[in-house]
């Protein structure tokens, strides 16, 4: 079975440059997951989909970085206008259901923004 | 504010060594705990995990401890291998979220030493 699968791993971008990032969830896994990771830090959470609804996008800061996932399946997390202090890792993970079911992470894009 | 504390940032043993691993949290309505091993480059993989009616978990040479009361709990790797040189994160949810949104601490690097 395919795992969580992000594209592309690595993004070097001048300040004010667009990104977007891109994932694929392991099949049939209906809850989507954008996490940043700066480095040496633990992953935080940005936004969370069941299928194509949003749930929580409290810590979205929705001024630059959107996210959408619109068949429920693969989704894309951008950022408008990078500033250096967007340097971090962006892992997507998925998981089915709820109840403390296992969520997968996938290896994560590693962005620089010089 | 930080919901989830681990300690120490950085940890190293020899090799046959037991690790031991501290996390503490602030929410008491948090009753659910999984902790993370990460290796350089991927992404977080879920090692073991506790829910807060229980007091202990094991799983092979992985035991987590956990005290409600106190609000802290650890992950224990007995007979340490090389292998395990990683960062371990701890994480908390709560029951009201459907055990979706994940706090998570700032992670322990584990070196073990042959």
């Amino acid at each position: 079975e395919a795992g969580v699968t992000q594209s592309p791993r690595y993004a070097v971008l001048q300040e004010g440059q667009a990104v977007s990032f891109w994932c694929d969830p392991i099949s049939g896994h209906d809850t989507l997951y954008w996490y940043q990771q700066p480095r040496d830090q633990g992953p935080q959470l940005l936004v969370y989909f069941r299928d194509e609804a949003v749930i929580d996008n409290s810590q979205l800061p929705s001024d630059r970085f959107s996210a959408v996932r619109p068949k429920g399946t693969n989704s894309t997390l951008k950022i408008q206008s990078a500033k250096q202090g967007d340097t971090a890792t962006y892992l997507c993970a998925s998981s089915f259901g709820t109840g403390g079911t296992e969520v997968f992470f996938g290896k994560g894009t590693r962005l620089t923004v010089v | 504010q930080q919901q989830v504390r681990q300690s120490p940032q950085s940890l190293t043993v020899w090799e046959g060594e037991t690790a031991i691993l501290n996390c503490s949290y602030e929410n008491s309505a948090f009753d659910y705990f999984p902790w993370y091993q990460q290796f350089p480059g991927e992404g977080p993989a879920l090692l073991i995990s506790i829910l807060s009616v229980s007091n202990k978990k094991e799983d092979g040479r992985f035991t987590i401890f956990f005290n409600k009361r106190e609000k802290k709990l650890s992950l224990h790797i007995a007979d340490s291998q090389p292998g395990d040189s990683a960062t371990y994160f701890c994480a908390a949810s709560a029951w009201d979220t459907g055990y979706q949104n994940f706090y998570f601490g700032k992670g322990t690097s584990l070196t073990v030493i042959p």
